[in-house]
């Protein structure tokens, strides 16, 4: 059952440039895309979400795009830093009043080479 | 910065022993949640709570599983009967509208459960 899925586990980046993780998923009745930053030993960190209705939102470094046409979803990270290395989930949820579950992906680890 | 808390940090129990999960979430959150992380997997979905009631389970969740909100400010996770496949990171996490979105869930650092 992969509706939410990464297909890169690993991408390794020039700290400065700009990091693209992306996402796929298969469940048209998503409407509420998440990315979470996830470091060893810890829980995931909420980073940046969108709506359905948008198809993009950006939060200082963090731009996250939205194509539901072709139900993909990628996060820029610009420009990258050390300090963003860790594993990025993506995730997604449905509206579901009082049950918003999400639907992670199974994470790509960045690896920022300074 | 409130955040959400879980102890114990690493619980080790033998099979067939009942354990329970505790967590602390945000004060003003409303919604709540169990997720768990099986080493080298995705983290996957356990069950949600609302309004003192589940909201959805899933398939995991089976009658070993028990959610309970005792008081005001906890929310545990018990195992009836551990199975050495219980063995995983179990994340709480909670959100409200609030915060921004119920789907903005801040999760706490996870309690690692090992079945021996």
């Amino acid at each position: 059952d992969q509706q939410v899925k990464q297909n890169s586990p690993s991408l390794s980046v020039q700290e400065g440039r700009i990091s693209i993780l992306n996402c796929d998923y298969t469940n048209s009745m998503f409407d509420y895309f998440l990315w979470y930053k996830k470091y060893p030993a810890e829980g995931p960190t909420f980073l940046i979400s969108i709506s359905s209705i948008k198809d993009k939102n950006e939060d200082g470094r963090f731009t996250v795009f939205l194509n539901k046409s072709a139900k993909h979803l990628s996060l820029h990270i610009v420009p990258s830093q050390p300090g963003d290395s860790a594993v990025y989930f993506c995730a997604a949820s449905a509206s579901n009043f009082g049950n918003e579950k999400l639907t992670f992906g199974t994470g790509t680890r960045l690896t920022i080479i300074p | 910065e409130p955040e959400v808390t879980q102890t114990p940090s690493h619980q080790v129990t033998q099979m067939g022993q009942e354990v329970i999960l505790r967590c602390v979430p945000i004060s003003n959150h409303l919604y709540f949640y169990w997720y768990r992380q099986i080493l080298g997997q995705k983290v996957e979905f356990l069950v949600s709570f609302y309004n003192n009631e589940i909201s959805e389970k899933s398939e995991i969740f089976d009658d070993q599983f028990s959610v309970e909100r005792p008081d005001g400010s906890n929310f545990t996770l018990k195992i009836r009967s551990t199975k050495l496949e219980d063995s995983a990171m179990y994340f709480c996490a909670s959100s409200d509208w609030a915060s921004g979105s119920p789907y903005e869930q801040y999760f706490g650092p996870g309690t690692r459960l090992t079945v021996t």
